[in-house]
């Protein structure tokens, strides 16, 4: 139990364009998701937090307008990167918490998907 | 200052050895303790929580102190499948997470 998922695992695409990823919880309803960014060598880093049905949170730093997220559902997070450039190129990772029936320890733990490479040229 | 601090490493270790990782953290409030394992250009991966009581989980043991801020794990027995990154976590308000910048451990044969 408790699979994550992400789409596409990787793209390309020209500066200039939009992105979207999205990131599903597939056994179980997650209440919260977090999308972070990683690059070469470093940590993750924190970029927003989501709860299904409200806006999300974002970190300082991270451009809300530019990193657009949407959690419409129990199930279902998408970040959409606008107008990306070539510095937005990361991996980028969710991660999700919730319900996994009968137990707590959904909530205190993170299901991360596998993550999106994301390059643009 | 970072929320969570590691030693970069990387630790070069021959299988079969004891290797020890350490991470301190900035937040007093900090309520939640966690080592992920992340694989390079992979997901983390959870490999235990840490409470205040310590756990231990195998070849591995995790210890909290929380008078210094601080978070351990140690591996016994290393074996070649041990080689990665070890990431501190702490999180606070369940809604916080904080990384750390990972220990990259090396096991030779």
């Amino acid at each position: 139990g408790a699979v994550v998922s992400q789409h596409p695992s990787w793209v390309i695409c020209k500066s200039g364009t939009s992105v979207k990823i999205e990131c599903r919880s597939l056994d179980f309803q997650a209440t919260t998701m977090f999308w972070y960014r990683q690059f070469p060598k470093q940590s993750l880093m924190l970029m927003a937090t989501s709860n299904e049905g409200s806006k999300a949170t974002y970190e300082q730093g991270v451009e809300k307008d530019k990193f657009l997220i949407n959690h419409a559902s129990l199930t279902l997070s998408t970040l959409t990167v606008t107008s990306a450039h070539p510095e937005d190129s990361s991996f980028y990772i969710c991660s999700a918490r919730g319900d996994l029936g009968g137990t707590s320890r959904g909530y205190n733990e993170q299901f991360f998907g596998p993550g999106t490479r994301l390059t643009v040229l | 200052r970072k929320e969570v601090e590691q030693d970069p490493g990387p630790f070069n270790v021959p299988e079969g050895a004891t290797v020890a990782f350490n991470c301190t953290y900035s937040n007093s409030a900090s309520q939640s303790f966690f080592w992920y394992r992340q694989d390079c250009r992979k997901e983390p991966k959870l490999l235990m929580s840490v409470y205040s009581s310590g756990n231990e989980d195998g070849r591995f043991t995790a210890q909290l102190n929380r008078a210094s801020q601080y978070i351990s794990l140690l591996i016994r027995d290393s074996k070649l499948s041990d080689s990665a990154t070890y990431l501190c976590v702490v999180a606070y308000n369940f809604n916080k997470f904080y990384f750390g910048s990972g220990t990259k451990l090396n096991v030779k044969p």
